[in-house]
């Protein structure tokens, strides 16, 4: 079965220090990869997806991620946290045989301390 | 470009009562739409989806019902609320299934 996990509910970063958000996923293909960030009540927006090509992958407001197939991971960094960081981070992985979802982790709320 | 419309942002409705949230799509055609539910410290659980006017798949058994009257229109129902289908549903749409999807702001439902 497939799975994604996110192996923090909270992270505390200084603002200007580097973040790291941990993805681990389960699949028994090859994946699909997409982090989404959402802001208090708002929607979500992709920040990065990984489709099977350059697995050094750069998105949205200075965010990258980097598939790793020997660890199952696609962990979410940046060097360094701005305030307007502060959100809830979601690792996302879209598998062809899942039944065509999309399937979710419980996401890692990102806190920033000035 | 693409845009996604979803309304109401936030909606306070008595236990029993009926649900209406409608969410339509503009600058593309025949995309995937999707509904999903948001609970509080969760991530996001897929409720419905549709690849075409009239198509619903139902991931999950629930108090709720989805219908696609036109192309680019997603609507989420309920005859009667329960307690425990307040929380926050987004709305979505895709090109395919493997591409990102795209959401709109969220409805916020609290049933009292």
């Amino acid at each position: 079965a497939q799975s994604v996990t996110q192996l923090d509910s909270h992270v505390s970063v200084s603002e200007g220090t580097p973040v790291l958000l941990r993805c681990n996923y389960s699949s028994s293909y090859s994946p699909s990869l997409f982090w989404y960030v959402q802001h208090p009540n708002k929607g979500l927006q992709l920040l990065l997806k990984y489709t099977s090509a350059a697995t050094l992958v750069k998105g949205i407001n200075g965010f990258e991620a980097e598939f790793k197939k020997s660890e199952t991971s696609f962990h979410l960094t940046k060097p360094s946290a701005h305030m307007s960081d502060a959100a809830e981070y979601f690792c996302v992985v879209y598998v062809r045989d899942s039944n065509y979802q999309l399937i979710w982790g419980a996401g890692t709320k990102l806190i920033i301390k000035p | 470009s693409q845009t996604i419309h979803q309304w109401p942002a936030t909606l306070v409705q008595p236990v029993g009562s009926p649900l209406s949230l409608e969410c339509t799509v503009e600058g593309t055609s025949n995309p995937n739409l999707y509904w999903y539910r948001q609970a509080a410290g969760r991530g996001l659980q897929l409720l419905f989806y549709s690849v075409g006017i009239g198509q619903i798949s139902s991931e999950v058994p629930q108090n709720l019902s989805a219908s696609r009257p036109q192309d680019r229109q997603f609507i989420l129902s309920s005859k009667k609320l329960l307690l425990s289908d307040s929380g926050f549903y987004l709305c979505a749409w895709s090109e395919t299934w493997n591409t990102e999807a795209f959401f709109g702001q969220g409805t916020r439902l609290t049933v009292v």
